[in-house]
């Protein structure tokens, strides 16, 4: 059974710090990952996919790697603003299931100060 | 437009009570899903239907019924309400295992 966890938890930075959110899951027969951002009381944005050939994908400030072999992901933030403060999760989905099942990790809370 | 759009947003209501949330979208994706978000925040698939037709269905209560009426519709109907079902319920859509979700923006449902 795939487990996906996150660490930290929580973090809090100041403004303009890089960052660097992990992801590790058990299975590492994986499809593809992906992160998302929730923010409060509002549904999930999806940030970057990685499909499970690829090692980065980039969007903006956003860096995403991915080592299958080793179950790990990370999401890399560059001088972070504020606006970034959200719950961040990531998700894999498995190789075997013939359709998109989503298993998400535990989520890291992030908060950016002025 | 709102790609995933999710109705109500809020809902409270009695222990025992039925109640339906709907949601839409206008994204033209082939599949639709369910998600929960406990307390804890930790989302959790329920169902997944593609082209009308449930695929994936996670041991979840069968007081919980999907129904897609086409395949831009899923909606969740749920009886007997418990203090247990108070949640968040997530719909998504997605295009394909190369694509990612869209996600709607929730429904909080509280059962009192």
């Amino acid at each position: 059974k795939q487990e996906v966890t996150q660490i930290p938890a929580a973090l809090s930075v100041p403004e303009g710090e890089n960052l660097v959110l992990n992801c590790s899951f058990t299975d590492s027969a994986i499809y593809n990952l992906q992160w998302f951002r929730q923010d409060p009381g509002k549904g999930l944005t999806s940030l970057l996919l990685i499909q499970s050939s690829q090692r980065e994908q980039t969007s903006g400030r956003l860096n995403a790697s991915l080592d299958k072999s080793s179950g790990r992901s990370t999401l890399y933030i560059a001088a972070s603003q504020p606006g970034d403060s959200a719950t961040y999760l990531c998700a894999v989905e498995g190789e075997n299931t013939g359709f998109q099942k989503l298993v998400f990790g535990t989520g890291t809370r992030l908060l950016v100060s002025p | 437009d709102t790609a995933v759009s999710q109705t109500p947003k809020y809902l409270v209501t009695q222990m025992g009570n039925d109640k339906s949330i709907k949601c839409e979208q206008n994204l033209g994706h082939d599949t639709m899903y369910w998600y929960k978000q406990d307390s804890k925040k930790f989302l959790k698939i329920m169902f997944s239907y593609n082209n009308k037709e449930l695929i994936i269905n996670e041991t979840v209560p069968n007081r919980f019924s999907p129904k897609s009426p086409d395949k831009a519709h899923l909606n969740l109907h749920i009886n007997s309400l418990e203090l247990g079902d108070s949640a968040v319920y997530f719909c998504a859509s997605s295009q394909g295992r190369s694509h990612g979700y869209t996600f709607g923006s929730g429904t909080r449902l509280t059962v009192v």
